[in-house]
């Protein structure tokens, strides 16, 4: 079956403790991208990443850092979360130009 | 610099009644236009978009999309809405050449009511 997968699905941490987000592709995409999703903001890009190797920044890439060292996988780093970095955060995967696949989402609480 | 404008926040309608959720986009270069709907508590999932070529677009469960260059819109409509459309419904642009950074909307909150 083609799918985005993340995990883990739900995280609760505390400030500073460095945590990684994964997420997998199967479908041969190029294209990956992380996103936030918090209320009446819709989703912001963070990272995206145009192959392996090839990453560039979103809208909010302050206190993410990422990495596209195979094809399918695109993890997400927090090096030291802060509550302000509490939200929904959803993986993406596409061919050029397509539709975005999206992963179930991660919800992330940083207290 | 893109921005997408989603006019609407919420918007409430009856069963069977009409419908259209607003997008206005600003953007310096070419792009790609996207609708995707997000149910509770799931993920987004594409409705329709638009790449190039002919500027109406059909997407699935019977929205459609106009693309308007010189307003620079893209709203999208459904003729009979269900309470299974009941979601989030967000506008999307990615830039058609380059990096394709994506931005989206903040979403409309479609609620059908019986």
């Amino acid at each position: 079956e083609a799918q985005v997968t993340q995990n883990p699905r739900y995280l609760i941490t505390v400030t500073g403790k460095k945590l990684t987000v994964t997420c997998s592709q199967n479908m041969n995409h190029e294209y990956m991208s992380w996103y936030r999703q918090d209320p009446g903001l819709g989703l912001r890009q963070i990272y995206y990443s145009m192959n392996v190797e090839v990453t560039d920044k979103g809208d909010v890439p302050e206190g993410y850092k990422v990495s596209r060292k195979e094809k399918r996988n695109f993890p997400l780093i927090l090096e030291s979360p802060s509550p302000n970095q509490t939200s929904l955060y959803f993986c993406a995967s596409s061919f050029y130009g397509g539709e975005q696949f999206f992963g179930p989402g991660t919800r992330l609480t940083v207290l | 610099a893109q921005s997408v404008t989603q006019l609407d926040s919420q918007v409430p309608v009856f069963e069977e009644a009409p419908v259209e959720l607003r997008c206005n986009y600003s953007s310096s270069v070419s792009v790609y236009l996207f609708w995707y709907v997000q149910y509770p508590n799931q993920g987004l999932q594409l409705l329709l978009k638009y790449l190039s070529g002919s500027t109406l677009v059909k997407g699935i469960n019977g929205f459609e999309a106009e693309f308007n260059k010189s307003q620079t819109s893209f709203h999208l409509r459904k003729p009979s809405v269900h309470i299974s459309d009941t979601a989030e419904y967000f506008c999307a642009v990615s830039e058609g050449t380059g990096g394709f950074k994506t931005i989206f909307g903040a979403g409309t909150r479609l609620f059908v009511k019986a």
